[in-house]
């Protein structure tokens, strides 16, 4: 089972409307990325929550760590379709590495 | 900005032949890492490198070995091509623990 649970696995929404999406921990997070991928491309970086409670704001995007639940949650205000992609979440768990949500898939219909 | 590059992006090989990825990075970090990406299984770790001639397995590890003879080359040989390991490869670094990773463009492998 994935350490780090996306939901929902797949979005689609008409253009202008907000979406959220979630990223779940089953164990302590050390600090909680936002990462998006573009079909068939790389990962792009979004943005690092290290503190719970802590809210970032890039453009039209936010993300907000809930450090007790374990849990981050990603927020588009008003979708655009350049806002179409990969969403995924990766987290340091404890390990000396970073593992990754298995993405939510992001269609903005026009 | 880092920069991560993967040396190709599309390759086809066929079934047992030794398939070599290349990945540079050109900030001199001291990690870097191989993932690969699956539709619903999102990425899973293969291999990762602290350290020049140092490699840690990482959850997936069979049927690759890694090389790291620089530290800003970090390469994932796949032994014996198969066709289970056609996957989306991507490459990592980072300049630390708990630090952010700079992911490569990718390298879509497909093993026929």
């Amino acid at each position: 089972s994935q350490e780090l649970e996306q939901s929902p696995q797949s979005l689609i929404v008409q253009e202008g409307k907000n979406l959220t999406i979630n990223c779940t921990s089953s164990k302590t997070l050390y600090g909680l990325y936002w990462y998006k991928q573009k079909y068939g491309e790389g990962l792009i970086f979004l943005m690092m929550l290290q503190k719970g409670g802590e809210e970032k704001s890039h453009e039209k995007i936010t993300a907000k760590l809930d450090e007790k639940k374990q849990q981050s949650s990603l927020h588009i205000t008003a979708s655009q379709p350049s806002h179409a992609g990969i969403y995924l979440c990766g987290a340091a768990l404890g390990n000396n590495d970073m593992r990754f949500g298995a993405g939510t898939r992001l269609t903005v219909k026009p | 900005d880092v920069k991560v590059t993967q040396s190709s992006r599309y390759l086809v090989k066929r079934t047992g032949e030794k398939v070599f990825l290349e990945c540079v990075q050109d900030m001199d970090h001291e990690n870097m890492f191989w993932y690969r990406q699956d539709p619903g299984l999102g990425l899973r770790l293969i291999y990762f490198s602290y350290d020049v001639k140092m490699k840690e397995k990482g959850d997936i590890p069979e049927g690759y070995s890694v090389s790291r003879e620089k530290k800003e080359r970090f390469s994932l040989i796949l032994e014996s091509a198969s066709t289970n390991q056609t996957s989306m490869y991507l490459c990592a670094s980072s300049p630390g623990t708990w630090t952010g990773y700079t992911f490569g463009s990718g390298t879509r492998l497909t093993v026929v």
